[in-house]
């Protein structure tokens, strides 16, 4: 079986400061990994991915994540935040075993203050 | 891009009565649509997965005489709440993928029923 921990529900943190929005997950097979970003009563949109390859992967607002293989996770990282990066992230993953669907973290919500 | 929309945004509706959502691929074919319900600073929880042409098929605890899912057609989906209940009040997303493999789900803007 396959699950996805997002070990803070909120991370509060002043505009330009970094960020770092954490998760793990659990699964005896290969993953593919995911990051969404939800804004305010609005569908999810995907933020970035690893599907194989480098274990970097970055999207195109300045976000970056990183797969690690050994601990599990797939943490979500940005150097400096916007005010318009105010939303609530979800971690997923999907597993060879688990056939092909996604299982989401509980979220994250990023609260960035001016 | 690969965009899916939802219909209606929101809807409120009394006790009793029944609610239809759409949930359309616009400018690709979803072999596969998916269902989930999210509850107020929650994750989203999947309903029901739907391959066109074929039944649905529901996750543990979701009432399928309830939440009636048809995929008619390889860009519509619809999902029914029938004699909906103050407590189905909920924001219900859906997504579409296509093929049956690794792919990238491609989600809806979500639709907020409110059952009074």
């Amino acid at each position: 079986a396959q699950s996805v921990t997002q070990l803070d529900s909120q991370v509060p943190v002043f505009e330009e400061a970094p960020v770092e929005l954490r998760c793990n997950y659990s699964s005896s097979v290969s993953v593919y990994l995911f990051w969404y970003v939800q804004y305010p009563n609005q569908g999810l949109q995907l933020l970035l991915k690893y599907l194989s390859g480098s274990t970097l992967v970055e999207s195109i607002n300045g976000f970056e994540a990183e797969f690690n293989k050994s601990q599990t996770s797939f943490h979500l990282r940005k150097p400096s935040v916007h005010i318009s990066d105010t939303a609530e992230y979800f971690c997923a993953v999907i597993s060879n075993n688990a056939g092909n669907m996604l299982t989401f973290g509980g979220g994250t919500r990023l609260m960035v203050k001016p | 891009g690969a965009v899916v929309s939802q219909h209606p945004s929101w809807v409120i509706c009394k006790s009793g009565t029944s609610v239809k959502i759409e949930c359309r691929s616009l400018d690709f074919q979803a072999t596969t649509m998916f269902w989930y319900r999210q509850f107020p600073k929650q994750s989203l929880m999947l309903m029901a997965t739907s391959n066109e042409g074929s039944k649905a098929t529901y996750e543990q605890g979701v009432e399928k005489d309830k939440f009636l899912i048809n995929h008619a057609s390889l860009t519509l989906s619809t999902l029914t709440v029938t004699s909906a209940h103050p407590e189905d009040s909920s924001f219900y997303i859906c997504s579409a993928r296509t093929g049956t493999g690794i792919g990238e789900q491609y989600f809806g803007p979500g639709t907020r029923l409110t059952v009074t």
